[in-house]
């Protein structure tokens, strides 16, 4: 199975910042890869797929980038309604795996 | 409009199978592309990946849980079931089902349900 490491686990920020959350597959999965968005007792809500295509609807100060086995999300300027976990998900090969997530807090 | 929505029960006995359904609308499990998968998520843990099926009735799994596991379709009610045996505390999860299309990423997702294990 390939193993996807989020890092970090929790990342405090205030709004306005610019953050990064990586995330790195322990085998190439080209650009096959998802970042979801969770709120506190809500289904995940997809961000971007294939690495770095912003999904319709998603503000532009999230973006995605990378390739083979390190990928990044960044928020450009960080808004209230940001704060939450994130999670990376590949698709490259079965079993299709996702990281452990990512907690934004309010710093 | 897309929506998913899981159904089943909410608490299930040790030893015992679980079947979940997860019912759909605004796209048909018959077009090419298309698909649905299930993902859980123990409380205040990670998402995990369990199965999916496809519109061609392709089925794969999480090989940790493939001798637990079955999904199935049915594509004039635009439902997908899935059936887990042999419950045991430790799949006390939320159960979400996720549309994917043309690529194996989950755009639309169900609201989840909380299934609890226990005697």
């Amino acid at each position: 199975d390939i193993q996807m490491t989020q890092s970090p686990s929790t990342l405090s920020a205030s709004v306005g910042d610019r953050v990064t959350i990586t995330c790195r597959a322990s085998q190439s999965i080209n650009t096959w890869l998802a970042w979801y968005q969770q709120k506190p007792g809500r289904a995940p809500n997809l961000l971007i797929y294939t690495a770095s295509t912003l999904e319709s609807g998603v503000p532009s100060r999230f973006s995605g980038s990378g390739s083979g086995t390190e990928f990044t999300l960044t928020i450009s300027s960080l808004q209230p309604d940001d704060f939450a976990t994130y999670y990376c998900q590949h698709y490259n090969s079965y079993p299709y795996t996702f990281g452990q997530g990512t907690k934004l807090e309010i710093k | 409009q897309i929506t998913l929505k899981e159904s089943g029960p909410t608490l299930v006995k040790p030893t015992q199978t679980l079947t979940l359904t997860c019912t759909f609308s605004g796209f048909s499990l018959s077009t090419s592309g298309v698909g649905v998968a299930w993902i859980r998520q123990p409380p205040g843990k990670a998402l995990e990946w369990l199965t999916l099926i496809y519109w061609d009735d392709d089925k794969r799994y999480s090989p940790s849980l493939k001798s637990r596991l079955t999904i199935t379709k049915d594509t004039s009610k635009n439902q997908v079931v899935l059936t887990m045996t042999n419950m045991d505390p430790v799949d006390t999860a939320t159960y979400y089902c996720a549309h994917f299309a043309n690529s194996d990423y989950f755009d639309y997702w169900g609201q989840g349900t909380l299934v609890t294990v226990s005697s």
